[in-house]
């Protein structure tokens, strides 16, 4: 069973509009580790985030929002105007127990940023 | 600090040869994780190891695969012999396991592998 779900395949918006990525979640832990990561076209994964199940106060970077409902298994992710820099692959990711120490990843939502 | 390193960025090699991938883990990080990305699987974990013990390899998909970790700066993904469906990116990544929570793994850039 897919543990961590990004519905959302692909996103596309013009310079400067927010857009927010979703990410639901499944697991039967009370401790769990939630993370976001980016990975542009160059390929590398990149580390943005990470939230643990005891903590539900969202979470402001920049540019870059988390907002963490533990009421409807939701880690979702809003970039506020956002940039061309902006354009890649995120994804969500599940680490379940206190001291599981891998990293159940979603399927990734590509964002296209345009100028 | 260096990030993990991973090499060669790219191999391209015909079906039946042996591949062998390469990572070394930022100094001081006890984990050390293989993830392979494909359009189909999307990110899947191959294998993990702690203080160079392998201690999951339920995702290694067949006896073909094999990894080792001799010490703690260096770790090897072994494909023998390779097919045309193991052309991917592998990611080999790095973590402290918890200090303060499940640390974030450290990724490295990945090498693509074609197999022809």
């Amino acid at each position: 069973a897919q543990k961590v779900t990004q519905a959302q395949t692909e996103i596309s918006v013009v310079e400067k509009e927010d857009v927010t990525l979703d990410c639901v979640y499944e697991t039967r832990d009370t401790t769990y580790y939630l993370f976001w990561y980016k990975q542009p076209p160059s390929g590398e994964l990149v580390f943005l985030i990470r939230r643990n199940s005891f903590d539900e106060q969202n979470e402001i970077s920049g540019r870059y929002s988390w907002n963490f409902q533990k009421s409807t298994s939701s880690f979702n992710f809003t970039i506020t105007a956002s940039q061309v820099v902006d354009s890649a692959v995120y994804f969500c990711a599940l680490s379940e127990g206190p001291n599981d120490y891998k990293l159940s990843f979603g399927a990734g939502t590509t964002v296209t940023v345009r100028a | 600090d260096a990030g993990v390193i991973q090499s060669p960025r790219h191999e391209v090699t015909e079906m039946g040869q042996e591949v062998t991938l390469r990572c070394k883990p930022i100094s001081g990080h006890d984990y050390l994780f293989w993830y392979r990305q494909t359009m189909m699987r999307g990110l899947e974990l191959l294998i993990y190891f702690n203080n160079n013990v392998p201690i999951d390899d339920s995702g290694m998909p067949e006896d073909r695969f094999s990894a080792k970790m001799p010490n703690a700066s260096f770790s090897t993904l072994k494909i023998q012999p390779s097919e045309p469906r193991d052309s991917a990116v592998y990611f080999c990544a790095s973590s402290l396991g918890v200090v303060a929570g499940v640390e974030p793994l450290h990724f490295g850039n990945g090498t693509r592998l074609t197999v022809t």
